[in-house]
């Protein structure tokens, strides 16, 4: 499996921006860049995904770095209850859809 | 909201038994899956299962768990002689029938094997 690289923890003000970065130097053509997070004590839930083109949701930006090798998510304003891991994941969608691999994600801290 | 429900919250059973852990997956959701987290580690995959057969599953998955769909709503992992290191969070997940799309996590069984 293409892998990840994030990093362990990161820490933002409550309110203030908050950009998470993942390494996926050996990304393929058919990998495309999921992110999801993990709150306290719940099951991991999606937060975005793209492929080549830069992403906005209604919970956050996805910047895809022109070569794919990187990627930011991006929250325009952490709140304390954006608290939690988030996981970059790549999948390979070759062979329909594949399951989701994790990793150990980045634990994120929003300080009130 | 739809959403994935995962049966019972909790289960405590003594080393050797079988236990059934059942989720509902969304109702219109053809792709399901079970994970596990054991305590302060990583989510690893398990299996995944489509048109009614397993079409993926990993190193962890093996004779002595099993899946199935016995109806058109339930969506079940079975482990037949549990052992001390299956204690974990188990987590099924369902996604729709297109392509790459998300998928949609319940909140999880905590199994205590004592």
């Amino acid at each position: 499996d293409a892998k990840t690289t994030q990093p362990n923890s990161m820490e933002s003000n409550e309110e203030e921006p908050v950009h998470l970065p993942c390494n996926h130097s050996t990304i393929s053509g058919t990998d495309y860049i999921h992110w999801y997070r993990q709150l306290p004590s719940q099951g991991p839930e999606y937060v975005i995904h793209g492929l080549t083109s830069n992403v906005n949701n209604r919970m956050a930006s996805l910047a895809i770095a022109e070569d794919r090798k990187s990627s930011t998510l991006i929250l325009h304003r952490a709140t304390l209850r954006d608290a939690a891991v988030y996981y970059c994941i790549l999948r390979d969608v070759s062979s329909g859809n594949t399951p989701l691999v994790f990793g150990k994600g980045t634990r994120l801290s929003v300080i009130a | 909201e739809p959403e994935v429900t995962q049966t019972p919250s909790h289960q405590v059973t003594q080393m050797g038994q079988e236990v059934i852990l059942r989720c509902v997956p969304i109702s219109n959701h053809l792709y399901f899956y079970w994970y596990r987290q054991i305590l302060g580690q990583k989510v690893e995959f398990l299996v995944s299962f489509y048109n009614n057969e397993i079409s993926e599953k990993s190193e962890i998955f093996d004779d002595q768990f099993s899946v199935e769909r016995p109806d058109g709503s339930n969506f079940t992992l079975k482990i037949r002689s549990t052992k001390l290191e299956d204690s974990a969070m188990y987590f099924c997940a369902s996604s729709e029938p297109t392509f790459n799309t998300e998928a949609f996590f319940g909140q999880g069984t905590r199994l205590t094997v004592v």
